[in-house]
């Protein structure tokens, strides 16, 4: 069975300062990958979505940006971060199969604070 | 006008009521629909996909009115456990990479 792990879980971080929050797929191959971040009380924002390693593809411009250096690995970064990045990052995964709706699964998701 | 629109809620219901959740989206060409479920401060989880036909999984059925453009949620017999928010979604093709979310609608389940 397939799996979606993501880390770290809680996040605190000064304005400024770097980010890296990593997501990792187990138990399927050439996955389409996402990122969403979810405000408080708002809804979930895809913020980029990838096909395949080194295909990332941005929703939102803003101050992060995406890596898949492999296939089941899906990094978000920032250089430096911003008092409205905080949020609830998730990663999710889809089959990507043709024909039908790319059904996501969604990963526990990163709680990031921003002070 | 939002792509995806839902009542925030809450619905405050007793347990073993019927609770009937409705969801509008704004793009005609969307094609598949999804409700997920999410309990405070967790990841969402697939609850169910949105046939055209419309599909029931135990206490739960969904329908959808492409001509209206509009999908529905209705659980029936509710139990304590169905309190979570619930999420509409709508992707625009099929095979697409990108799904459109509600903002959800909080269900509590009341003793």
């Amino acid at each position: 069975s397939q799996t979606i792990h993501q880390w770290p879980a809680t996040l605190v971080q000064p304005v400024g300062s770097p980010l890296s929050l990593e997501c990792t797929v187990e138990g399927t191959s050439n996955p389409n990958l996402y990122w969403y971040r979810q405000a408080a009380g708002r809804g979930l924002q895809l913020l980029f979505y990838s096909v395949g390693i080194g295909q990332i593809s941005s929703e939102v411009p803003q101050n992060l940006s995406a890596s898949r250096p492999q296939d089941r690995q899906f990094i978000l970064s920032s250089k430096k971060l911003l008092l409205s990045d905080s949020g609830f990052y998730l990663c999710a995964w889809g089959r990507g199969a043709s024909g039908g709706p790319d059904t996501q699964y969604f990963g526990p998701g990163t709680r990031l604070t921003v002070l | 006008r939002k792509e995806v629109e839902q009542d925030p809620g809450p619905f405050n219901v007793p347990e073993g009521a019927t609770v009937a959740f409705n969801c509008t989206y704004s793009n005609s060409a969307s094609q598949s629909f999804f409700w997920y479920r999410q309990d405070c401060r967790k990841e969402p989880k697939l609850l169910m996909s949105v046939y055209s036909s419309g599909n029931e999984d135990g206490r739960f059925t969904a329908q959808l009115n492409r001509a209206s453009q509009y999908i529905s949620l209705l659980i029936r017999d509710s139990k304590l456990s169905d309190s979570a928010t619930y999420l509409c979604v709508v992707s625009s093709t099929s095979g697409t990479y990108k799904y459109i979310f509600g903002t959800g609608t909080r269900l509590k389940v009341l003793a």
